[in-house]
């Protein structure tokens, strides 16, 4: 296995218009999270899924972000009508089933969004 | 309200010697905390981690520290070779509702390891 994997890598988009990203976490890994990065930040959490099922949103994901695991396997981020402030790093991480308290997220590469 | 402090956002230091970066944290009830690598345009890489049980984890060239009671904790690589240029990240995890096991990350520090 080649560990999480993003598709695209960059991103760029005029204000308005609708991306989507997708995120593959390592096979088997049953949780995966989506952070985001801004310059000089440190990654901030938006949402966790635990198979298919999102038990947690954090209040930076307005209602034109939605996510989806639809089977338990690869997840999406969508961000509709996308504003300047959007532009970030975004980060998928996955994590194993058996890992008990002593868990470790695994991240992938990143998807870079610029926002004009 | 940053929970997870990184008081240097930068760290240079000559080849060999040992580099130190540093980690302070407000929320007694985080339970685990990591330690991250990351280059410019990459996602962040797993170093290293503690349990809140411990004061110390090692990993070849790496020693994590934990000082509960100051909320404290360090990163130690030695020696230090230019490769390890790059962002370290501290991260810290409490376990929420839904079994979230979300991570409360630090700004960074930037080390800069000088041949």
């Amino acid at each position: 296995d080649t560990g999480v994997s993003q598709d695209p890598r960059h991103k760029i988009t005029k204000r308005g218009q609708n991306v989507t990203f997708r995120c593959d976490p390592i096979s088997e890994h049953n949780r995966l999270y989506w952070y985001r990065q801004t310059l000089g930040q440190g990654p901030e959490f938006l949402t966790y899924f635990q198979n298919e099922a999102q038990l947690e949103k954090s209040r930076l994901l307005s209602d034109r972000f939605s996510a989806e695991r639809p089977k338990g396997s690869f997840s999406t981020l969508e961000i509709q009508r996308t504003e300047q402030g959007d532009s970030a790093m975004y980060l998928c991480a996955s994590s194993p089933p058996s890992s008990g308290l002593q868990e470790t997220q695994y991240f992938g590469p990143g998807t870079r969004l610029l926002v004009l | 309200d940053q929970q997870v402090k990184q008081n240097s956002p930068s760290l240079s230091v000559q080849e060999g010697r040992i580099s130190i970066l540093n980690c302070d944290y407000t929320n007694s009830m985080f339970d685990y905390f990591l330690w991250y690598k990351k280059y410019p345009a990459e996602g962040p890489t797993f170093l290293i981690s503690i349990s809140s049980i411990k004061d110390k984890n090692e990993d070849g060239r790496f020693t994590v520290f934990l000082n509960k009671s100051a909320k404290h904790l360090s990163l130690h690589i030695v020696p230090s070779q230019p490769g390890d240029s790059a962002v370290y990240f501290c991260a810290a995890r409490g376990v929420n509702a839904g079994n979230n096991r979300k991570l409360i990350w630090g700004l960074g520090t930037s080390l800069a390891v000088n041949p």
